[in-house]
């Protein structure tokens, strides 16, 4: 079975310019996650999406970030314009969703961004 | 914000000894869930305890909670050195995961 896949592995942009990193969580998956991982930190919850819906995006800072699922499989994470603190890793998960088998996150392997 | 703690931030241990991992967290809780992640790479799940269970073992890896102090505890056994990376503990409520600092273990062979 076939894991998270993110794409870009890695991408390096000047600050002011926009960035989009790419996601395909595992097949049948109905939640997908969004998280920013800090040097040294955590991941922190970006945005979760049910299907196509977002229905957590309260971390999210809507001034300058975006993001969508349009049929409720791959998603898209866009900010523009990028910021130089916006450096980080942008990990996507995803989970069957609903119920007690919906508890476990299945991770990408990140996109790791740098903005100079 | 970020609920989980774990303890201590780093440790470093031989091939072939215990490693244990605390988590102390702060609000009430559906699960505990441990994750491992190696350099570079994104997270692996581990294990999975639910706010009713007191202990939860899975191969080398055994799992405490205790809910009335808030915290839980990860001892891996008989380590190796692939075991070289950072565990996260995460606190899951409503299918929201808020995940620790993590520690950074590292297995010397």
């Amino acid at each position: 079975e076939a894991g998270v896949v993110q794409s870009p592995r890695y991408k390096i942009i000047e600050k002011k310019q926009p960035v989009a990193f790419w996601c395909n969580p595992i097949s049948g998956h109905n939640t997908l996650y969004w998280y920013l991982q800090n040097l040294g930190q955590g991941p922190e919850l970006l945005i979760r999406y049910e299907n196509e819906e977002a229905v957590d995006d309260s971390q999210l800072p809507k001034d300058r970030f975006s993001a969508e699922r349009l049929k409720g499989v791959d998603s898209t994470l866009k900010i523009q314009p990028a910021e130089l603190g916006d450096s980080a890793v942008y990990l996507c998960a995803s989970s069957l969703g609903g119920g007690l088998r919906g508890e476990t996150q299945y991770f990408g392997p990140g996109t790791r961004l740098l903005v100079l | 914000s970020q609920q989980g703690e774990e303890d201590p931030q780093a440790l470093s241990i031989q091939e072939g000894e215990n490693a244990t991992m605390n988590c102390s967290y702060k609000t009430s809780i559906n699960n505990l869930q441990w994750y491992r992640q190696n350099s570079g790479r994104g997270l692996v799940h581990l294990i999975l305890i639910r706010s009713n269970e007191r202990e939860k073992h899975s191969g080398r890896l055994r799992v405490t909670l205790d809910t009335s102090k808030k915290s839980s505890s990860l001892l891996i056994t008989a380590s190796r050195a692939a075991d070289t990376a950072s565990y996260f503990c995460a606190t899951g409520s409503n299918y929201k995961l808020t995940f620790g600092k993590g520690t950074l273990l590292t297995v010397n062979p």
